[in-house]
């Protein structure tokens, strides 16, 4: 089945910086690969998605690219604010046989310090 | 429903009780799974229901985790003689059906096992 690998576990920057999560998948056929952001008692939230035909989609402050070649895909924070401040979870949804469901990262703790 | 609503929020219980937990899906979204979340982990997979087809029980970790979907909506997670490690998060996510990429979440059930 898909693996995916998050890194890293936890990331500090300062107001106004970029930040920067990568994730490795294994499944070469996997087609779709959302970002989910989880704050503190709730669930997470999807945030930005992209689909296999594309190698990069921006929205706002923050950008996802893929490489399919390489089997990696990273989201892009720019101008980061104390708001952003939570857990972020990288996906894939794999396409052999895997139905719809998705495989998740282990998650990044991202801080934002004033 | 406007989200994905799930209940209790929170449960305790005592090791070796059943419990039940609760997911209301999205009116009108086919698709349901539901996913474990353990204190510093990613999200494990639990089980997967698309409309009236069979369930993908792949990621159910023992035979004493179960779960049901009545009348293509609400799904009940009920895991029987409950162990310690059975402690963490169970969260549920519907999506509008099997093709459709994006999940939206609930914000799940903590339950712990003293």
């Amino acid at each position: 089945g898909e693996n995916v690998e998050q890194h890293p576990s936890t990331l500090s920057v300062q107001e106004g910086d970029s930040a920067v999560i990568k994730c490795t998948y294994s499944d070469s056929a996997s087609n779709y690969f959302p970002w989910y952001k989880q704050e503190l008692g709730k669930g997470p939230q999807l945030i930005i998605d992209i689909r296999s035909n594309v190698g990069e989609k921006k929205d706002q402050r923050i950008a996802v690219t893929l490489n399919k070649t390489a089997k990696h895909f990273s989201l892009h924070i720019t101008e980061t604010q104390p708001e952003d401040s939570a857990v972020y979870f990288c996906a894939a949804r794999g396409g052999t046989g895997g139905g719809n469901k998705l495989t998740f990262g282990t998650g990044t703790q991202l801080k934002v310090e004033l | 429903g406007a989200g994905v609503s799930q209940s209790p929020s929170n449960k305790v219980t005592e090791k070796g009780k059943d419990v039940e937990l609760r997911c209301d899906p999205i009116s009108g979204h086919t698709a349901l799974y539901w996913y474990r979340q353990s204190l510093g982990q990613g999200l494990e997979f639990l089980i997967y229901f698309q409309g009236n087809s069979a369930p993908d029980k792949s990621g159910l970790p023992s035979d004493r985790f179960s779960a049901e979907r009545t009348g293509g909506s609400v799904s009940t997670l009920t895991i029987q003689r409950t162990q310690q490690e059975d402690s963490a998060v169970y969260l549920c996510a519907s999506s509008l059906n099997r093709a459709s990429y994006g999940y939206t979440f609930g914000s799940g059930t903590r339950l712990t096992v003293v």
